[in-house]
């Protein structure tokens, strides 16, 4: 069964450093794997995901994730963080087994916190 | 705005009632899913419709179900409320039924549940 792992329920960064989220998921198939942001009081938003083309990924706002599949990672990163960016960020990877095919299956999130 | 709409946006109610919470797909996507946002749980995938056909089931009580119209709009019925049923409700939709690797599923600004 797929599985997403995010290290670091909190992470603070300063304004206009480097944006660094991890993610580690673990799946019997090859995954189809996402980023999506979550501003507060909304719906989530979906930054990026990989779908077994190329394994750095662009997605809005500046953020990027690179696919590992040897280290089973798909962290995501932005080289310069903006007040704007804070925000709970959670990874999710589809089930592909049975029949609960496309379903996401969440990591617990990150909130990112971006300091003045 | 994702184009998906969820009604309402919060709902009071006491333990052991029932609450109907409704949601309304982006134009022409075919699939529904539903989501759970708790603090203790985090997000957990609930049921999928498809074209009015229960596709899959995750972490769905007994308590809970969930219908598919000939409009496409679903609903998630909750009965027999308890008080850990207090959490945010994410309707999601996708214009096929397998999201994870034809694209990425569009989410609904949730409705907050919270039950006394």
């Amino acid at each position: 069964a797929q599985s997403v792992t995010q290290l670091g329920s909190h992470v603070s960064v300063s304004e206009g450093a480097l944006v660094l989220l991890r993610c580690n998921y673990s799946s019997s198939v090859p995954p189809y794997l996402f980023w999506y942001v979550q501003y507060p009081n909304q719906g989530l938003q979906l930054l990026l995901k990989y779908t077994s083309a190329a394994t750095l990924v662009k997605g809005i706002n500046g953020f990027e994730a690179e696919f590992k599949k040897s280290e089973t990672s798909f962290h995501l990163t932005k080289p310069s963080a903006h007040m704007s960016d804070a925000a709970e960020y959670f990874c999710a990877v589809t089930s592909g087994d049975g029949g609960s095919q496309g379903n996401l299956i969440f990591g617990k999130g990150t909130k990112l916190s971006v300091k003045p | 705005d994702s184009g998906v709409t969820q009604t309402p946006k919060h709902l009071i109610t006491a333990t052991g009632q029932r609450v109907t919470l409704r949601c309304s797909p982006r134009s022409g996507d075919l699939s529904v899913y539903w989501y759970q946002q708790s603090l203790d749980q985090g997000l957990q995938f609930l049921i999928q419709y498809y074209n009015g056909e229960e596709r899959a089931k995750g972490n769905i009580l007994e308590r809970f179900s969930a219908q598919q119209f000939p409009d496409l709009h679903s609903e998630l019925n909750l009965s027999s409320l308890e008080l850990g049923d207090s959490a945010l409700y994410f309707c999601a939709s996708s214009p096929l039924a397998l999201a994870g690797g034809a694209g990425e599923q569009f989410f609904g600004p949730g409705t907050r549940l919270t039950v006394l």
